[in-house]
């Protein structure tokens, strides 16, 4: 299966501030998605994402598949978008999603 | 819309005891998935089922782990005999097909002492 790296793994961010987290895999994806897992350990699709950009509220995403990256974009973070944002992928006749390690970010007030 | 329900939240065992753990998906979804996830990594998938049909098996322990989904809808993950390792959380997930959005339910927190 592919291999999937995420970065930054910690981030502190206060209220109001912009931030880009950044998927990285090794191989080429066919299935690419994008999600936030809160500090009740509730897991929540955010976006369903193998190329192009998509756009929901505050959050963005984009997929540059032929150069095997993805970035999630936070604009005017809020405290409740504290927690892990995990990205997943998986590509040829494979279909196990491989999650990465995930971004924890912390939204300060 | 009813999202996917998982039962129990939490479970404390000892080792070698057994244990199972419920799923019941989303309305009409397929594919449904058995995670799992250990404290300070991504879920890791366990198995995959398409329909009442498994698509993929290969990161589950066999000699300790079973699990199946009768009739396509519900489906039981068991652990026998249950090792300090597995402690970890349990996540079910559902998708309408293969290689589709997955939705996840509130996972089964277990502990084994």
């Amino acid at each position: 299966g592919i291999q999937v790296e995420q970065s930054p793994p910690d981030l502190i961010l206060q209220e109001g501030a912009n931030s880009t987290l950044r998927c990285n895999f090794s191989d080429s994806v066919n299935n690419l998605q994008w999600f936030h897992q809160n500090p009740w350990g509730q897991l929540i699709n955010l976006f369903y994402i193998p190329s192009g950009t998509k756009q929901n509220g505050r959050l963005s995403a984009t997929t540059v598949a032929t150069e095997r990256y993805s970035l999630l974009y936070i604009s005017s973070s809020q405290t409740t978008d504290s927690g892990v944002y995990f990205c997943a992928g998986s590509g040829g006749s494979n279909y196990k999603l491989t999650f990465g390690k995930g971004t924890l970010l912390t939204v300060n007030p | 819309e009813a999202g996917v329900a998982q039962s129990p939240r939490y479970k404390i065992i000892e080792k070698r005891q057994s244990v199972a753990f419920w799923c019941n998906p989303i309305s009409g979804h397929a594919t449904l998935y058995w995670y799992q996830q250990i404290l300070g990594q991504g879920p890791k998938l366990l198995i995959q089922f398409q329909n009442n049909g498994v698509v993929d098996d290969s990161q589950l322990p066999k000699d300790r782990f079973s699990a199946e989904r009768l009739k396509g809808v519900d489906s039981t993950l068991k652990i026998q005999p249950a090792k300090l390792e597995d402690s970890a959380v349990y996540l079910c997930a559902s998708s309408p097909g293969n290689q589709e959005t997955q939705y996840f339910g509130p996972g089964t927190r277990l502990l084994v002492l």
